[in-house]
């Protein structure tokens, strides 16, 4: 079973839509939890940490499920430019995991 | 602010060879990271260091060798390249390891 799992898409969504990507996670005792970005093969970049609490930035909304461990990542109002792929990472005592990505395509 | 480089970008090396990717960052990160990424895998840990002259084993640790002489510099070596070997290569390092990494530019390797 995989550490991390995420749903590839694509998800194909118009200009100004809201748009949310799931990820699940398999050890319990994961420290820490990102969304990174990746566009065409390049470096990732980190987009956002995950708290327990739930955490906003701008137009990006992370949450964290501990207990049915899944991490979540909603975008409103869709940007041409969030056109990407979306990394979910999570951290297990020093090793970090990625999702394969989901890849968004924001269409005009 | 260099940040995070890694070298070659791209290369190309024949099956059987050896060969060397250098990693080198300038902010002191105790934590540095091996990954290759590969279509439909996403990224995969290699070797991990959690700071000089220590080291250790990722997810896919086989046909690589790590060292860590100094804080700054994480080479990655493959010591007889094959073509399952062919990827590319991401280099990252963090703080501390429970917070985020930060990514260098990548090495495209083809091992033909």
């Amino acid at each position: 079973r995989k550490e991390v799992e995420q749903d590839p898409g694509p998800f194909n969504v118009p200009e100004g839509a809201t748009v949310a990507f799931n990820c699940t996670y398999s050890n319990s005792a994961s420290q820490s939890f990102f969304w990174y970005r990746q566009d065409c093969r390049k470096e990732p970049k980190l987009l956002m940490s995950v708290y327990s609490s739930g955490n906003e930035d701008g137009r990006f909304t992370a949450q964290l499920n501990r207990a049915s461990q899944y991490i979540s990542l909603l975008i409103r109002d869709s940007k041409l430019s969030d056109s990407a792929t979306y990394l979910c990472v999570v951290n297990n005592f020093n090793k970090f995991y990625f999702g394969s990505g989901t890849k968004l395509n924001v269409k005009p | 602010d260099a940040g995070i480089t890694q070298s070659p970008r791209y290369k190309i090396t024949e099956t059987g060879r050896q060969v060397t990717l250098m990693c080198h960052q300038t902010w002191s990160h105790s934590y540095m990271f091996w990954y290759r990424q590969d279509l439909g895998h996403g990224l995969r840990l290699i070797y991990y260091s959690a700071a000089a002259d220590i080291t250790d084993k990722g997810e896919v640790p086989d046909g690589y060798v790590v060292s860590r002489s100094k804080t700054e510099n994480f080479p990655l070596t493959l010591e007889s390249a094959t073509r399952s070997q062919t990827s590319v290569y991401f280099c990252a390092s963090t703080e501390t390891s429970p917070h985020e990494q930060y990514f260098g530019p990548g090495t495209r390797l083809t091992v033909t």
